[in-house]
């Protein structure tokens, strides 16, 4: 039973536009959320992460939205460049910053120049 | 020294054989945790070591097991190797501070005939 989904597989989107990647999860006990980035070949690379406690948190281009009541997340990446492309990965961790991460099963973003 | 190196790359193996694959992390990184990642899955949590003992284990028999070293390098052996044992195996560290910037190694590739 997946406790982390992306039910999105794969997303297209124009150069400089936004991008938004979703993400559901079912366990009400996880309290810290991670997006990682993956490109073919290397390991997955940390992007963001957000506590339970807050409901936005920002870097750069990207921003993760956190709703608690509906158990959802996303990542918004504005303006989205072509080298963005890559396989997008949610994570939980039900033990804080100090516990393991519970992946969703990634999507797959392509940026069309 | 930095990042996070995984040795070999690729592997194959035959079944009901013993793998031994390895993981060398920066200097500091005193957390490492292991996953396991099928095609078109999400990683999987195998366990993690702190100071070089378990504290933390996922869904995975016992033949899968590992240890962490005090120069911060670790195994992970898996014995009786079964076809669904085929799978991208990463590494992951962290130092012991509160930021959840896990660094991921680039796997290993492991192959079961």
């Amino acid at each position: 039973d997946q406790q982390v989904k992306q039910n999105s597989p794969s997303l297209s989107v124009q150069e400089g536009r936004i991008s938004i990647l979703n993400c559901d999860y079912t366990n009400s006990m996880f309290d810290y959320f991670l997006w990682y980035k993956k490109y073919p070949a290397e390991g997955p690379t940390f992007l963001i992460s957000i506590s339970s406690i807050k409901d936005k948190n920002e870097d750069g281009r990207f921003t993760v939205f956190l709703n608690k009541s509906a158990k959802h997340l996303s990542l918004h990446i504005v303006p989205s460049q072509p080298g963005d492309s890559a396989v997008y990965f949610c994570a939980a961790s039900p033990g804080g910053s100090q516990g393991n991460l519970i992946f969703g099963k990634g999507t797959k973003l392509s940026v069309k120049p | 020294e930095t990042g996070v190196t995984q040795s070999p790359t690729h592997l194959i193996k035959t079944r009901g054989q013993q793998v031994t694959l390895r993981c060398s992390s920066q200097s500091g990184h005193n957390t490492v945790s292991w996953y396991q990642q099928a095609l078109g899955q999400g990683p999987q949590f195998i366990f993690q070591y702190y100071r070089e003992e378990e504290n933390g284990r996922g869904n995975f028999p016992p033949r899968f097991s590992g240890l962490q070293f005090p120069n911060y390098s670790s195994e992970l052996n898996v014995n009786a190797l079964e076809l669904d044992d085929s799978a991208l195996y990463l590494c992951a560290t962290r130092p012991p501070t509160g930021d959840y910037g896990y660094t991921f190694g680039s796997g290993t590739r492991l192959t079961v005939v």
